[in-house]
């Protein structure tokens, strides 16, 4: 298995361009989320998915923020417009189930300049 | 709100010498996970501990979950310079949301 597949590795791009993230979880889990990790902040969860359909995105910053799960193989985080505090290192983690421990992808790291 | 403190935030330590991390949550937990990252990667999935009193092993880790579920422990004996990086424990309540602590560096002293 290929585990959690993220891309791009690395994104620069200027103050309000649109920016996306892209996540390709492991094939048959059914939980899906999205962190945000930070020095002064640790690690937040942004939006988590179970079976393809949000649950919980009460971790969103805000309205430039918003993710997709088209389908089981393939989700999508979009800031538009990107602002600098939104550097940050951006993990996607996939689960089997609710209870079981997260398999993270190696992250985007996000960088507005 | 719910909390899961972490201690110490930074741990050095000589090769060869042991690492101890604490997690303290607030309220009670129905399970509590480990996750290690090393510098520039991502979060592993270590383990779960779910039951009262419970102790786990993986070779020189040794993980315990508190008899009332509210603290944790990561204990390392004897160091090497493969277990750098930083150890962090998430909580969970009833629901599907882990609550992280902020996480224990371990650096080995050159």
């Amino acid at each position: 298995d290929a585990g959690v597949i993220q891309s791009p590795r690395h994104e620069v791009t200027e103050m309000g361009q649109e920016v996306t993230l892209r996540c390709k979880p492991i094939s048959g889990h059914n939980s899906l989320f999205w962190y945000r990790q930070t020095m002064m902040r640790g690690l937040e969860l942004l939006i988590y998915f179970n079976n393809n359909v949000p649950i919980d995105d009460s971790g969103m910053p805000e309205d430039r923020f918003s993710a997709k799960m088209p389908n089981a193989s393939f989700s999508t985080l979009k800031i538009q417009p990107s602002e600098p505090r939104d550097s940050a290192v951006y993990f996607c983690a996939s689960s089997l189930g609710q209870g079981d421990g997260y398999t993270f992808g190696s992250g985007t790291r996000l960088t507005v300049v | 709100g719910q909390q899961v403190m972490q201690i110490p935030q930074y741990q050095h330590v000589q090769e060869g010498e042991d690492f101890t991390t604490y997690c303290n949550s607030s309220t009670t937990l129905s399970n509590i996970q480990w996750y290690k990252q090393r510098p520039g990667g991502h979060p592993v999935f270590l383990i779960q501990l779910v039951k009262s009193g419970e102790v786990k092993k993986q070779k020189r880790l040794t993980f315990q979950f508190g008899e009332a579920k509210k603290n944790s422990s990561l204990h390392i004996t004897a160091t090497q310079t493969t277990d750098v990086g930083t150890y962090f424990c998430a909580g969970r309540r009833s629901n599907y949301q882990l609550i992280w602590g902020a996480g224990t560096k371990l650096i080995i002293k050159p």
